[in-house]
């Protein structure tokens, strides 16, 4: 079955500091892989997406993922958190064909000054 | 160029009333995907309209029913309302083309069932 896994509910980070958010999925066939972002009361906006080739994708607003196939992961990334950073964080997986796509439950993240 | 819209912005029903939410897709755009998400939730998806035609259904009962327009807007109606219906109800639209999975999300209708 497919699905997508976010270990961390919430994460907490100062600005300025270096951040990760996990995500790990399940699918059965070679996936297409996208990290989305949501400010509270929006809907989701693109970062960035993994359809093949090179395994490290660069996104918008500094984010960067990289695809691990062995591990079944697709880590975001950004070097440098800022503020406007705060927001929730959704993993997807879909299908090469462009059909159901499956969100994780999504990493909700804190920015300290 | 506008983005994905959609109405109203907010609704409150009662238990048992039909409910119907709007979507207007990117310009260009031939696909539209309706996904439910619950509060603390991920979206989830619901069905996806393609060229007029229903192109694919999650895990959601027949109450849950769809029309994409020649203009390739599209509705969401829901029957029978029932209290877990209360969610954000997201509208994603994708280009033609190769690369049809990139979806592009509206802000959402923030639905509550009373």
């Amino acid at each position: 079955a497919q699905s997508v896994t976010q270990p961390d509910i919430h994460i907490t980070v100062s600005e300025g500091a270096s951040l990760e958010l996990r995500c790990n999925y399940s699918y059965g066939a070679t996936p297409y892989l996208f990290w989305y972002v949501q400010s509270p009361g929006q809907g989701l906006q693109l970062l960035l997406k993994y359809f093949s080739g090179d395994t490290l994708v660069q996104g918008i607003k500094g984010f960067e993922a990289e695809f691990k196939r062995s591990q079944s992961s697709f880590n975001l990334r950004k070097p440098s958190v800022h503020w406007s950073d705060a927001a929730e964080y959704f993993c997807a997986v879909g299908p090469n064909t462009g059909n159901q796509f499956y969100f994780g439950t999504g990493t909700s993240l804190t920015v300290i000054p | 160029e506008t983005g994905v819209t959609q109405s109203p912005t907010h609704l409150i029903k009662t238990r048992g009333q039909q409910v119907t939410l709007r979507c207007s897709s990117q310009s260009g755009h031939n696909t539209v995907s309706w996904y439910q998400q619950a509060l603390g939730q991920g979206p989830q998806f619901i069905f996806q309209y393609y060229r007029e035609e229903e192109n694919g259904r999650g895990n959601f009962p027949p109450r849950f029913s769809g029309l994409q327009f020649p203009n390739y807007s599209s509705e969401l109606n829901v029957n029978a309302l029932e209290l877990d219906d209360s969610a954000l109800y997201l509208c994603a639209s994708s280009p033609p083309g190769l690369h049809t999975d990139t979806q592009y999300f509206g802000p959402g209708t923030r639905l509550t069932v009373l």
